[in-house]
C-alpha cells in the first residue's frame, strides 16, 4: 500500500532563518506531487506541483521553493522566512494522469507541518 | 477559471441527526471530485472520490452525489455522532491534461455533533 510521510510536524523558526520541509511516497512509482499551504482561517492554496523528477511547477510568486531530487521525494524550502510564511503546510501525492484508471485515484495528503515563524 | 464554494460554512446539529453538505463548483469540465475531512491541527482524509461519470459514491454513513451539469455536490452524513464534527473539504480534479491535475478546494464547512 502506499503511504506518504511528511516532517517535522511542527517547526518554529526565526525570520531570517532558512526553511526545508521533505516529503516522501512510498508504494507507488512516478507519482504527481503537490505542497498546498493553509493559512489560518483560509483554504488551501496550491504552492508547488511536480509531474517528475527535476520538473516543478509555482502556482503563486513568493518566498518559497520546490525541489524533487528523486522521484518520490518533494521538498520545500526557503532561503530567508517572512512572517506571513506561517501556515500549515501539506504534501500530497497522486498518480500520474497517464496510468491506467487513473480516474480510480485521488490525493492523498500527509499529516502536515505547522510552521510559526517568529 | 474554477470556484469551488461550499455551504454552510458551519453547521451545528445534535447527535442522531441527518444532515447535507453542499458543494458548488463553476466549471462543469471536472476530471473528478474528492470529499475530505479535517480535524483540527491535522492533515486531510480522503473520505469519497466521485468520478465525473459517476452519480453518487456510499462508505459507511456517508453518502456523496455528483450532479455535473449543475455544477453541484452533497456530502449526506446519517445518523450524525460527535466523532463526525469536523471541517469538511470538497475539491474538484480539473481535466488530467492541464496542469498535473491540481484539485480546487472549497473553503470547507465545519461540523459540530453535540452529544
Amino acid at each position: 500500500s502506499q503511504t506518504i510521510h511528511q516532517w517535522p510536524a511542527t517547526l518554529v523558526q526565526p525570520v531570517g532563518s532558512p526553511l526545508s520541509l521533505e516529503c516522501t511516497v512510498e508504494g507507488t512509482s512516478n507519482p504527481n506531487l503537490y505542497w498546498y499551504r493553509q493559512a489560518a482561517g483560509r483554504g488551501l492554496q496550491l504552492l508547488f506541483y511536480s509531474v517528475g523528477i527535476g520538473q516543478i511547477s509555482s502556482e503563486v510568486p513568493q518566498n518559497l521553493s520546490a525541489s524533487r531530487p528523486q522521484d518520490r521525494q518533494f521538498i520545500l524550502s526557503s532561503k530567508k522566512l517572512l512572517l506571513s510564511d506561517s501556515g500549515f503546510y501539506l504534501c500530497a501525492w497522486s498518480v500520474s494522469a497517464g496510468r491506467p484508471r487513473a480516474s480510480n485515484y485521488g490525493y492523498t495528503f500527509g499529516s502536515g507541518t505547522r510552521l510559526t515563524v517568529v | 477559471k474554477q470556484e469551488v464554494t461550499q455551504i454552510p460554512a458551519a453547521l451545528s446539529v445534535p447527535e442522531g441527526e441527518n444532515l447535507v453538505l453542499n458543494c458548488s463548483f463553476t466549471d462543469s469540465a471536472i476530471y473528478n471530485l474528492q470529499w475530505f475531512r479535517q480535524d483540527p491541527g491535522k492533515g486531510l482524509t480522503s473520505l469519497l472520490l466521485i468520478q465525473s461519470s459517476q452519480r453518487e459514491q456510499t462508505s459507511g454513513r456517508l453518502n456523496a452525489s455528483l450532479d455535473k451539469s449543475s455544477g453541484r455536490s452533497t456530502l449526506y452524513i446519517a445518523a450524525s455522532q460527535p466523532g463526525d464534527s469536523a471541517t469538511y473539504l470538497c475539491a474538484v480534479r480539473r481535466t488530467i491534461y492541464n496542469q498535473g491535475g491540481k484539485l480546487i478546494f472549497g473553503q470547507g464547512t465545519e461540523l459540530s455533533v453535540k452529544p
